[in-house]
């Protein structure tokens, strides 16, 4: 079981550049989440989904998009990328039976010049 | 989801047990406490969980006050790979609502 992976691990985009962070699981997971950690901070969650087509907005929603077309996959992408988006991102899925707990994966290391 | 509140950071010897501390003053009465980790440049790690009742697994124990107020979480013998952020999330244990809240968390460095 490889459990959450994203890719890529790092980026450095210029500023207006779009990119998408990618996440899979294959836990068969029905909830997956996308969270940014910045400097000193604890971790904010940007959108999360319970289930294939559906998502809804987190804490910091702003400038990011998702979707959730199947189970394993939970791209996040940046539209126009701003230097206020450097940060590290995770992303984590959890099962929906009982107890919920996430699993995350390593996380992906985003610089926006 | 309730608040929590813990010690920005914390020092403990290697060997000793680590006890972190956390204030869930508003809990509710559905609400279980969870505690992850995230060792430096990991992902948050799952530790443990409980509702009312004291828990203990491979990692370790969790201690829950009768009146559910506050909880400890208990390293019985740290290592120097226990260093860590340690975060205390109340919530609910739903089907529908996956969210967690993390806050800030206790820095916690095991000294050698």
């Amino acid at each position: 079981n490889a459990g959450v992976t994203q890719t890529p691990k790092f980026q450095v985009l210029k500023t207006g550049q779009s990119m998408t962070l990618q996440c899979a699981q294959d836990m068969n997971h029905e909830y997956m989440s996308w969270y940014r950690q910045d400097p000193g901070m604890g971790l904010r969650l940007i959108h999360y989904s319970v289930g294939a087509g559906i998502t809804d907005q987190g804490e910091v929603p702003n400038g990011y998009n998702v979707s959730r077309s199947t189970t394993e996959d939970f791209p996040l992408r940046l539209l126009s990328a701003a230097p206020s988006q450097t940060s590290v991102y995770f992303c984590a899925s959890s099962p929906r039976t009982g107890q919920n707990i996430q699993y995350f994966g390593a996380g992906t290391r985003l610089s926006v010049l | 989801d309730a608040k929590t509140t813990q010690p920005t950071s914390m020092d403990c010897a290697e060997g000793r047990a680590a006890n972190l501390p956390c204030n869930h003053s508003t809990i509710s009465g559905n609400e279980y406490v969870y505690w992850y980790r995230q060792i430096h440049s990991q992902g948050p790690q799952y530790i443990i969980h409980g509702l009312k009742n004291n828990e203990t697994n491979e990692m370790a124990s969790l201690i829950i006050t009768e009146d559910r107020k506050s909880s400890t979480l208990i390293l019985p013998h740290a290592t120097l790979r226990d260093t860590a952020v340690y975060y205390c999330i109340v919530r609910v244990s739903s089907n529908r609502d996956d969210k967690i809240i993390f806050g800030k968390g206790t820095r916690l460095h095991i000294l050698p």
